[in-house]
């Protein structure tokens, strides 16, 4: 069974406009942490937000938000107000088991996101 | 500067050939690893060392090789490089969430991409 699963490979939104990025996940760790990743055309991994499995807020990181249901397993990315630099290829990873112990991150196949002006 | 450098860039080579990708970081992180990415397959984990004397096969190990020279270094060689090992290749390092805030995310080189004819 995948770890990660993104089954949005590409997705389009107007300029200002919110987008969300959906990721769902399989553990049966207690804990954990998911993250996300943005890869421009330029290709470098770039880290924009993470949610611990104990967190009890859903992480928020200036116009990225992290929407968290434990329950359901899932960790989708919010993007507010849309810019054309936010067009890139987006990854969810998670890394078992807590952060001092957990070693393998799993990433899912990522959705290409394009802003359209 | 990169806090985490990877060389070559980018490199093209015949079948059968040895590759060394080398990885070197200045973020003082004991833990290390290396991925590749291909296209709609996301991420995957081939390599990855917690310290010098501590080695771990990722999900796809088969024909590669590494090697921890220091707490800084760390080097991915394909022994007899083949063309379904095209790809692009990162290494990343995490500090195990030992530092502030304890999120453990990866910290990505900027990727060595491999042509192999």
């Amino acid at each position: 069974a995948q770890k990660i699963t993104q089954t949005q490979p590409g997705m389009f939104v107007q300029e200002k406009e919110a987008v969300t990025l959906d990721c769902t996940y399989d553990t049966s760790d207690q804990s954990y942490g998911l993250f996300w990743y943005k890869q421009p055309s330029s290709g470098e991994m770039i880290f924009l937000i993470y949610q611990g499995s104990y967190d009890e807020q859903n992480a928020t990181e200036g116009r990225y938000s992290l929407n968290f249901q434990k329950a359901r397993k899932s960790a989708n990315l919010v993007i507010s107000a849309s810019q054309l630099g936010d067009s890139a290829m987006y990854f969810c990873a998670m890394r078992e088991g807590s952060s001092n112990t957990g070693n393998q991150f799993y990433f899912g196949t990522g959705t290409s996101l394009t802003v359209i002006p | 500067d990169a806090d985490v450098t990877q060389t070559p860039r980018n490199r093209i080579t015949k079948t059968g050939k040895r590759i060394m990708l080398e990885c070197s970081q200045t973020k003082g992180h004991d833990r290390m690893y290396w991925y590749r990415q291909d296209p709609g397959l996301g991420l995957r984990l081939i390599y990855y060392s917690f310290d010098v004397k501590d080695i771990n096969k990722g999900e796809i190990s088969d024909g590669y090789s590494v090697s921890r020279q220091a707490q800084a270094k760390f080097s991915l060689s394909l022994e007899s490089a083949i063309p379904n090992q095209t790809a692009l290749y990162f290494c990343a390092t995490s500090d195990g969430g030992q530092g502030s805030p304890y999120t453990g995310e990866l910290f990505f080189g900027e990727g060595s991409r491999l042509t192999v004819l």
